[in-house]
């Protein structure tokens, strides 16, 4: 089974400070990808990596960047946190093929304050 | 752009009925559309998902979909839910299976009824 893996479940951060999200997966999959998900708006596509070193902005990259220095691990990493990024995180990854779906994590779970 | 749209925010659904989710989209080409499932503080898990062909499609724990091209609709649908279906249902389109991402609806919460 794919399996990926975030590192946290859940996060209590401050505001301004650096937080680093870490996702893992374990099925050698070129695209990886960061959502957002929030009531009532679903998933956002913050951003995605389609190889190592390589990153694209999604739809609500603001606040965000990201880190991709080996095929299996994507980082988010939120510079300066703010209360506005409390939500939870999903991960996700999926083969670099077409006519495949993406798999995704358990998410994390964060809160500033 | 591409877009989903599930009208239904919540359903409420008694056990032993039939169920069906409804979703639209917006898209230029040949979509590749998926629904995926998320019990309460999980992740997402792929129901189904349709690329070509048969446009009924089969998923797993008895769900099936059905793709009609003229009404730009991939609606979500189970003969006899159980309470165990209880959760969030999303619909999402993509391309190329997801290389660049997938555009979810806002989903859709299912509740069963004893």
């Amino acid at each position: 089974d794919v399996k990926v893996t975030q590192s946290s479940r859940y996060l209590v951060k401050r505001t301004g400070e650096k937080v680093f999200l870490e996702c893992v997966q374990d099925m050698d999959h070129e695209n990886m990808f960061w959502y957002r998900q929030d009531p009532g708006l679903g998933l956002r596509l913050i951003y995605f990596s389609y190889d190592v070193k390589m990153k694209e902005k999604g739809d609500i990259p603001e606040g965000y960047s990201v880190s991709r220095e080996k095929k299996e691990r994507f980082s988010l990493i939120l510079e300066s946190a703010s209360t506005n990024q409390t939500s939870m995180y999903l991960c996700a990854s999926s083969p670099g093929q077409r006519n495949t779906e993406a798999f995704f994590g358990q998410g994390t779970r964060l809160t500033v304050v | 752009a591409q877009s989903v749209t599930q009208p239904d925010i919540h359903i409420t659904v008694s056990e032993g009925a039939s169920l069906e989710l409804r979703c639209n989209y917006s898209y230029g080409a040949t979509p590749y559309l998926f629904w995926y499932v998320q019990s309460p503080g999980q992740g997402l898990q792929l129901l189904l998902k349709y690329f070509s062909g048969d446009t009924l499609v089969q998923g797993i724990k008895g769900f099936e979909a059905e793709f009609k091209r003229s009404q730009s609709s991939f609606n979500l649908r189970k003969p006899s839910v159980h309470w165990s279906d209880a959760a969030e249902y999303f619909c999402a389109v993509g391309e190329g299976g997801g290389a660049d991402g997938l555009t979810f609806g806002k989903g859709t919460h299912l509740i069963i009824q004893p």
